[in-house]
């Protein structure tokens, strides 16, 4: 299975800040890379797919970046509202599989 | 409203069988991919299987191989994740989701768009 591995685990950061979270596949994916955000308590949402189409619905301060093996998640402006677990997941083969997380949290 | 409902959790015995239920109102199910995922007590989210449209095509997680089936009811609007030969290890919130499945340069991509709000199993005795 391929191995996907998120750094950093956590980070704390200010509103206004911009955060970067990268994510790193241990074999060529291409582009087949979603991001996803996870409250405790709630639905997994979907940011990005396709490693850097921003979901319908989903604010323009999130962007992703990559390909092959090497990909970033960046929260241009941090908002109090994105504290939350961040997971990459590869879609380029069987079975899936998801980064271990990267929690943010807001200052 | 599109949206996801999960059903079926609970507690139950190692070596015990569970049977969780997802119901899709709201879209048309039977043109969608879905899914399971699942996330363990202070872990992180495991991809667990998914379904073709017609059921023709299945994939699970090596862990789970040979002790739970995904299947899905088109005329029912519903997904299922029969589990048996439960272990403490299959603790968990279940999450069932639709995959948009996007087509682009020749590439299929998942893109789970709908997320139910996840039931929870726990495997104690």
């Amino acid at each position: 299975a391929i191995q996907m591995t998120q750094f950093p685990s956590s980070l704390s950061a200010s509103v206004g800040d911009r955060v970067t979270i990268t994510c790193r596949a241990s074999q060529g994916i291409r582009n087949d890379l979603g991001w996803y955000q996870h409250k405790p308590g709630k639905a997994p949402k979907l940011l990005i797919y396709a490693a850097s189409s921003l979901q319908s619905g989903v604010p323009s301060r999130f962007s992703g970046s990559g390909s092959g093996t090497d990909f970033t998640l960046t929260i241009s402006s941090l908002q109090a509202e994105d504290s939350a677990t961040y997971y990459c997941l590869q879609d380029y083969n069987y079975p899936r599989t998801f980064g271990q997380g990267t929690r943010v949290e807001t200052k | 409203e599109v949206q996801l409902v999960e059903s079926g959790g609970g507690l139950v015995q190692p070596g015990g069988s569970l049977r969780l239920s997802c119901a899709a109102p709201g879209f048309t199910f039977s043109s969608y991919w879905m899914i399971w995922v699942r996330q363990a007590p202070g872990k992180g989210l495991e991809w667990v299987a998914n379904i073709k449209e017609d059921g023709s095509e299945k994939y699970y997680v090596d862990s789970v191989k040979g002790r739970f089936t995904i299947s899905r009811d088109n005329a029912k609007n519903s997904l299922y994740l029969q589990m048996n030969s439960l272990r403490a290890e299959d603790t968990a919130v279940y999450y069932c989701a639709r995959d948009r499945n996007y087509f682009a340069s020749d590439t299929y991509y998942d893109v789970f768009d709908i997320w139910g709000q996840g039931t929870i199993v726990t495997v104690s005795s």
